[in-house]
């Protein structure tokens, strides 16, 4: 079983250039989550989608947009790279909707990117 | 607001020795808790989770970990480690009202010394 899939899984930009980070799951699960992770301070929640169509802002939005295109998908763009969003990018999903409180995440493999 | 502290960013213990990976939580309603682990070059994956059910969970490979709600704690334990332990541990706290996210600690790294 495949699971929560993201591509790339490892990519360098230039500071200024964009891209997009791809995540999708086969869980049929119905929310979905960009967590980003640096040293000494664990996983922070960038945007969620607690069900398709509706997307929402965690605690560090500013930087990223994102786009739940359909019930698998779900996109992370950096518009203008910055040093400061050199991380390792995580998606997650859940099963519910709403993004219901005491369910198991399930997490990808994760993206490594860096901004130079 | 919600905030959870892991004590310990490094903890080393020998193969077979107790392992003990503290985390308190601040929250103003009663949580609900998790302990994540990340193996090298990994997602996160679940040990366990608490609910408001019994206060001692069990999780998978062997650790457990008990909710006290007096010190605000939920230290994740492990009466013998193994090799196959070392990773970084993450707790992580969702409040039951509100917020529908869940908030990490800075992760513990646990390393196993044969």
């Amino acid at each position: 079983n495949a699971g929560v899939t993201q591509t790339p899984k490892f990519q360098v930009l230039k500071t200024g250039q964009s891209m997009t980070l791809q995540c999708a799951q086969d869980m049929n699960h119905n929310s979905m989550y960009w967590y980003r992770q640096d040293p000494g301070m664990g996983l922070r929640l960038i945007y969620y989608s607690a069900s398709e169509g509706t997307t929402d802002k965690g605690e560090v939005p500013n930087g990223y947009n994102v786009s739940r295109l359909n019930k698998r998908e779900f996109s992370l763009r950096l518009e203008s790279a910055a040093p400061s969003q050199t991380s390792v990018y995580f998606c997650a999903s859940t099963r519910s909707q709403a993004a219901v409180t005491n369910e198991k995440l399930f997490f990808g493999s994760g993206t490594q990117l860096s901004v130079l | 607001a919600q905030s959870v502290t892991q004590l310990g960013s490094h903890v080393s213990v020998s193969e077979g020795a107790l392992v003990l990976l503290r985390c308190n939580y601040s929250s103003s309603v009663p949580p609900y808790l998790f302990w994540y682990v990340q193996y090298p070059n990994q997602g996160l994956q679940l040990l366990l989770k608490y609910t408001s059910a019994a206060t001692l969970v069990k999780g998978i490979n062997g650790f457990e970990a008990e909710f006290k709600k007096s010190e605000t704690s939920f230290h994740l334990t492990k009466p013998s480690a193994h090799m196959s332990d070392a990773a970084e541990y993450f707790c992580a706290v969702r409040l039951d009202t509100g917020r529908r996210a869940l908030t990490f600690g800075s992760g513990t790294r646990l390393q196993v010394q044969p």
